[in-house]
């Protein structure tokens, strides 16, 4: 069965620090996604970032990149140089052959001025 | 603007009514997809409906209904409502139903409200 697990309820961070949110994951499909998704106080859901389990390289988007670690079987969001608008719920995601796109519980991220 | 329209964006009713959310996809989507967010909660998947065929089931109960019209619109109805069913229904939708690497995009979400 699919499981996307995120072990960090809350982080905090300083402005203009990095920080990384962890995501760990199971499936027994070799094909499969992930997402990492943005959801501040205002609800909607954004998305960042994408990675592909046939990859080769760690996908980056600006300010965002994914720690993939296929034998691991993470998928860590790591954010550069923090802003204040990046107080947001933070939601990993995958979806593989069998299942449409499943989330884990979220990250709670504040960053501190 | 993400191009996925949800109706309404707030919603208060009575324990025991029911009620219909919809929502239309981004232009040229075939999938759509219903998620439940409570409180402080992940996302929970619902539904999935491709070209006006359910395509997956999630953690729907027997309450909860769903269908895509043939202009693609979908509408999730829910009935005889508790006070748990109080949440954010969000509606996604994605250009097919197949792709791993297909992600998808969100509307803004109705927030559903039970008395």
């Amino acid at each position: 069965a699919q499981k996307i697990t995120q072990t960090q309820p809350g982080m905090f961070v300083q402005e203009k620090e990095a920080v990384t949110l962890d995501c760990t994951y199971d499936t027994s499909d070799p094909s499969y996604g992930l997402f990492w998704y943005k959801q501040p106080s205002s609800g909607e859901m954004i998305f960042l970032i994408y990675q592909g389990s046939y990859d080769q390289q760690n996908a980056t988007e600006g300010r965002y990149s994914l720690n993939f670690q296929k034998a691991r079987k993470s998928a860590n969001l790591v954010i550069s140089a923090s802003q204040l608008g990046d107080s947001a719920m933070y939601f990993c995601a995958m979806r593989d052959n069998n299942n449409d796109m499943r989330f884990g519980a979220g990250t709670r991220l504040t960053v501190k001025p | 603007d993400s191009g996925v329209t949800q109706t309404p964006k707030h919603l208060i009713t009575a324990t025991g009514q029911r009620v219909t959310l919809r929502c239309s996809p981004r232009s040229g989507d075939l999938s759509v997809y219903w998620y439940q967010q409570s409180l402080d909660q992940g996302l929970q998947f619902l539904i999935h409906y491709y070209n006006g065929e359910e395509r997956a089931k999630g953690n729907i109960l027997e309450r909860f209904s769903a269908q895509q019209f043939p202009d693609l619109h979908s509408e999730l109805n829910l009935s005889s409502l508790e006070l748990g069913d109080s949440a954010l229904y969000f509606c996604a939708s994605s250009p097919s139903g197949g792709r791993v690497s297909g992600g998808y995009t969100f509307g803004s979400g109705t927030r559903l409200t039970v008395v």
